[in-house]
């Protein structure tokens, strides 16, 4: 089964600075997707940034950007300017691409941004 | 208005008593799930969903039951609620595509208490 492990409970940043978030997988597939989920206060889910395993390029999205390490099972979350809005909870996430149903959740890091 | 809503948004109830946590959407999609998410443990997929006609257990099942009343909309029940179901509950949707990108889209989450 695939395990997806966020070794970070808690991290914090200083706003304007640059954060990694880390993540890490099992898997036996070639074929998968990874993505970044962000929790605000507000509860809801939403997606910040994903990655097809198939691709080499590392996916960014305005401040939001990746560290694909296929080889390694890395994937970390690299939030650049880091604003006051960018505190939440970030998840970590897995599917396979054979038409699997069940994304894997990470147990989350909670990101705080320091004024 | 949201695309995936739930209700309640918070409910707070008695152990033995019967509760149903309600979602519908209007994103067309034809995939539905429960989450459930405990501080720690990330989200946990409790039921999915689909279509109308196919219902499936998700990794924690026991203790809960779903309908899929129509294509937009799908409800869990607690039978008789435990304490242990304290937690914070997400409805999903995503879309049957191929190949499965995983996407998910999620509503605010219903917490709910069992005393």
């Amino acid at each position: 089964a695939q395990t997806v492990t966020q070794s970070q409970p808690e991290m914090s940043v200083q706003e304007a600075e640059t954060v990694t978030l880390s993540c890490t997988y099992d898997t036996s597939e070639s074929d998968y997707y990874l993505f970044w989920y962000k929790q605000p206060p507000s509860r809801q889910m939403i997606l910040v940034i994903r990655q097809e395993a198939y691709k080499q390029q590392n996916a960014t999205e305005n401040r939001f950007s990746v560290n694909f390490q296929k080889a390694a099972k890395s994937f970390s979350l690299k939030i650049s300017d880091s604003q006051l809005g960018d505190a939440a909870m970030y998840f970590c996430a897995y599917i396979s691409g054979a038409g699997s149903y069940q994304l894997t959740f990470g147990k989350g890091t909670k990101l705080s941004v320091i004024p | 208005d949201a695309d995936v809503t739930q209700t309640p948004r918070n409910r707070i109830t008695k152990t033995g008593k019967r509760i149903m946590l309600e979602c519908s959407q209007t994103k067309g999609h034809d995939r539905m799930y429960w989450y459930r998410q405990d501080p720690g443990l990330g989200l946990r997929l409790i039921y999915y969903s689909f279509d109308v006609k196919d219902i499936n257990k998700g990794e924690i099942s026991d203790g809960y039951s779903v309908s899929r009343q129509a294509q937009a909309k799908f409800s869990l029940s607690l039978e008789s609620a435990i304490p242990n179901q304290t937690a914070l509950y997400f409805c999903a949707t995503s879309v049957a595509s191929a190949p499965n990108t995983g996407e998910l889209f999620f509503g605010e989450g219903s917490r709910l208490t069992v005393l």
